[in-house]
């Protein structure tokens, strides 16, 4: 049992460049999230999931698309990275239900846009 | 606008001695507060959960507290070790499953 893993776990991208993030989750959760964090600030939102084939926008969604085709994986894309989104990234999940149940987060990738 | 502030930003104690750590938040309406603890290079994992009901909760050498009228909430660590240098995230739910989460508190436990 993984629980939440990411790849990769670091990346150095050139302005304009674009990337995909994979996160995968074994614990069979319906509910998964796309965060980043940055210095000085909590972890933001970028896009989240409820289920396979939906998505929703976060806080911070802009620059970013994300994709679900399946339950256990959550793609987060970069298709013309800018220095601004030097981050590491979080993907997380949880079961449905509750707003009491946890939220388990993945190793994070450290992403860096020059 | 809901917030979540903590403080202090960092903090550093010896090994041995217990420490406060602060979240005050203006999440409305309340349903639930998260402490979770972030090693260096990991992702967060979550150490307790508060509930509206809830005044004290404990975890081993982490308890912590909530006040849900001043809108509160503290995690205090006992008998600090090294292994306890992280960062420590406060995560406030609100009833519509909007989470917001605290900027951290760095905590350094030195030898």
């Amino acid at each position: 049992n993984a629980g939440v893993t990411q790849t990769p776990k670091f990346r150095v991208l050139k302005t304009g460049q674009s990337m995909t993030l994979l996160c995968a989750q074994d614990m069979n959760h319906e509910y998964m999230y796309w965060y980043r964090q940055d210095p000085g600030m909590g972890l933001r939102l970028i896009h989240y999931s409820v289920g396979e084939g939906t998505t929703a926008k976060g806080e911070v969604p802009d620059g970013y698309n994300v994709s679900r085709l399946k339950k256990q994986n959550f793609l987060l894309g970069l298709e013309s990275a800018a220095p601004s989104q030097t981050s590491v990234y979080f993907c997380a999940s949880r079961r449905q239900g509750s707003g009491y149940n946890e939220q388990f987060f993945g190793p994070g990738t450290r992403l860096t846009v020059l | 606008k809901n917030q979540v502030e903590q403080s202090p930003q960092s903090l550093i104690i010896l090994e041995g001695k217990n420490c406060t750590l602060q979240c005050n938040y203006t999440v409305s309406p309340f349903s639930n507060l998260r402490w979770y603890k972030q090693d260096t290079g990991r992702g967060p994992v979550s150490l307790t959960i508060m509930t509206f009901s809830e005044n004290t909760k404990s975890n081993g050498r982490y308890t912590a507290t909530l006040d849900a009228d001043t809108k509160q909430s503290s995690l205090h660590i006992t008998a600090s070790q090294l292994s306890d240098s992280a960062s420590y995230i406060c995560v406030v739910s609100a009833r519509n499953n909007d989470m917001r989460f605290g900027a951290g508190t760095r905590l350094t436990v030195k030898p």
